[in-house]
């Protein structure tokens, strides 16, 4: 009863400090996506993927980075963090056809 | 970046009340989705609406697709405790990669037992 599962479940950076958030999902779904929640702006897009080696930009992506080098995993890249990603980060992922995007429980990450 | 307006930001109910919610967009979506998040969980999906007008139950909870196709409604009837939670709406737009949703902001659901 996997789904989709988000590695850390909590992390804490210092600012500039790298890391990578994973998202691994065991549906064989095509498409993966990274969300950010913020207090009071709902979830935002920061990348999504519609397939391996495919990735594209969503609203928010400046400061993250994706690759998609197999269809079960997607992980978001934190080059150099900042305060201002301090967020809880939500993967999803959605097979063919399906409305339903199945979301992780999230990484709350804070940079200080 | 564009945004759904949802509404109310927060409501404070008692167990066994109705409860309506709404979103409103400028702009048209072909799809409406309804989530509702737990503390410390992702959201999961409550409701789906395709087509303009149209009305889905899903138990106690109601949704329908605005016919101007800019808004759409969440009810639920008779409220438990297990109701809390954080409810939003998502939309896609029309031409817009089908896993691409637009988030509202939420609504914070209390039900006082």
């Amino acid at each position: 009863n996997a789904g989709v599962t988000q590695t850390p479940k909590f992390q804490v950076l210092k600012t500039g400090q790298s890391m990578t958030l994973q998202c691994a999902q065991d549906m064989n779904h095509e498409y993966m996506s990274w969300y950010r929640q913020d207090p009071g702006m709902g979830l935002r897009l920061i990348h999504y993927s519609v397939g391996a080696g495919i990735t594209d930009q969503g609203e928010v992506p400046n400061g993250y980075n994706v690759s998609r080098s197999t269809t079960e995993d997607f992980p978001l890249r934190l080059l150099s963090a900042a305060p201002s990603q301090t967020s809880v980060y939500f993967c999803a992922s959605k097979g063919p056809g399906q409305t339903e995007a199945f979301f992780g429980q999230g990484t709350r990450l804070t940079v200080v | 970046g564009q945004q759904l307006n949802q509404s109310p930001q927060s409501m404070f109910i008692q167990e066994g009340e109705d409860v309506s919610m709404n979103c409103t967009s400028s702009s048209i979506f072909n799809t409406w989705l309804w989530y509702k998040q737990d503390p410390g969980e992702g959201p999961v999906l409550l409701i789906a609406l395709y087509k303009a007008g149209e009305l889905t139950s899903n138990g106690r909870l109601t949704a329908q697709f605005g016919i101007t196709r800019k808004d759409s409604f969440l009810n639920i009837s008779a409220s438990i405790p297990s109701d809390v939670g954080i409810y939003f709406c998502a939309g896609r737009l029309p031409g817009g990669a089908t896993n691409k949703l637009i988030f509202g902001t939420g609504t914070l659901l209390a039900v006082q037992p």
